[in-house]
Formats: structure tokens, C-alpha cells, sequence
């Protein structure tokens, strides 16, 4: 079965900075896709990022990018020019190409200091 | 275009009774799937469907049961509510492999 991890159960960033969470990953698979929810006090589940494990290339949206290593089963969120809005609660999921489930990670608060 | 609606927003049932969370898409998805989140911790599957008529068990499955008559609803029921099952719970949808998943805005229930 996939699992997820999110070694970081925390993390603090002061306003303007860069921060980057981390995440892991276990498949056998060779395809499938990641992403990048964040979840603010309202509870909403917002998609912040996704990859397709065929692109080399790293996703980014804005100030939002990711470095997928393909390779260790890493897929970290970088988040340049932090903002007070940032603050929330960020979870990693995978999607196998040929699985249904979706599954995510533990979480991290992210914490933006002013 | 409501998207993904979930009903109630809040519950709190006693112990040992039963209840159903409703949860209804009008996004013609068909993947659909329930998670529970407990306080500070991630979303953990309890059951998904990949369409009408078809339902299947993720990690946490027991104490719940699901059924799939239509592609646009997915409820979630409970029969013999526990304090375990203390939790917020959240509908997903999505239409495809590497598309989003859809939420819905959570129902908060409390077993005491």
C-alpha cells in the first residue's frame, strides 16, 4: 500500500521569507501524481500544486514550487515571499495511475510570522 | 454550481446512536470518498467509490458503511455512533486520475 509521510509536524517562517516542506513517499508504482493541499482555519481543502511523475520538470504556481525527485520518493513545497495568508495546515497526497485511492499525509502547520 | 455539499455542517449524536452524512456532487464525478480528520492530524480514508453501484473499504473503514445508488450521492452512515468516532469528516470528489479532488466544507460531529 502507498503511504505518505510528513516529517515535519511544524514549521515557523517569518513574512517575506522562504520556507519549504517536506514529504515522502512509498510506491512501487512508475506513474501516479502528487499534490500539495492546503488547508486554512476554515477547514476548506484548497489545491496548491500537482506533478505528474512522468514530467521531469518541477511544477510551480507563483510563489508556490516543487522539487520532485523521482528517484528518493521526495516531493518538498517550496514557498518563496511567504504572506500572512500562507499560514494553514499543508498536506501531501498521491494518486497512483492505476489505483482510486487518494492519500494523504499527516500534515504540517505552517506558521508565518510578521 | 454548488459542487460538493456535505449535510450537516455540524453534529452531536450519543453514544450508541446512528446517523448518515450526506454528501452530494453535481460535477458528474465519479470517484468519490470519504476521510476523517482528528484534531491536528491528517485525512485518513475510510471508504471510496470509483462510481455508481461500486464501493470499496480504505484504512478506517470500521464502524462506517457507504452505499453509491447514484453518481451524485455518496452518504456516509454510522450505526452505533462511538466516541472514537469523534471527528471531522469530509466528502471528495474527482473526475480523473490527475485532476483536483473536490471537497466538500466538512462535518464536525462529536460522540459523547
Amino acid at each position: 500500500a502507498q503511504t505518505v509521510t510528513q516529517s515535519q509536524p511544524e514549521m515557523s517562517v517569518q513574512e517575506a521569507e522562504t520556507v519549504t516542506l517536506s514529504c515522502t513517499y512509498d510506491t512501487s508504482e512508475s506513474d501516479y501524481y502528487l499534490f500539495w493541499y492546503k488547508q486554512p482555519p476554515s477547514r476548506q481543502m484548497i489545491l496548491v500544486i500537482r506533478q505528474e511523475a512522468y514530467k521531469q520538470q518541477n511544477a510551480t504556481e507563483n510563489r508556490f514550487s516543487v522539487n520532485f525527485q523521482k528517484a528518493a520518493k521526495s516531493f518538498s513545497l517550496k514557498i518563496s515571499d511567504s504572506q500572512l495568508g500562507d499560514a494553514a495546515m499543508y498536506f501531501c497526497a498521491y494518486r497512483s495511475a492505476s489505483g482510486n485511492k487518494l492519500v494523504f499525509g499527516a500534515g504540517t502547520i505552517l506558521r508565518v510570522k510578521s | 454550481n454548488a459542487g460538493v455539499t456535505q449535510t450537516p455542517k455540524f453534529r452531536i449524536l450519543k453514544i450508541g446512536q446512528s446517523m448518515t452524512l450526506q454528501c452530494t456532487q453535481d460535477m458528474n464525478h465519479n470517484y468519490m470518498y470519504w476521510y476523517r480528520q482528528d484534531p491536528g492530524m491528517g485525512l485518513k480514508l475510510i471508504y471510496y467509490s470509483v462510481g455508481a453501484g461500486i464501493t470499496d473499504k480504505g484504512e478506517v473503514p470500521n464502524g462506517y458503511n457507504v452505499s453509491r445508488s447514484t453518481t451524485e450521492d455518496f452518504p456516509l452512515r454510522l450505526e452505533l455512533a462511538a466516541p472514537s468516532q469523534t471527528s471531522v469528516y469530509f466528502c471528495a470528489t474527482l473526475l480523473w486520475l490527475n485532476t483536483e479532488a473536490f471537497f466538500g466544507q466538512g462535518t464536525r460531529l462529536t460522540v459523547v
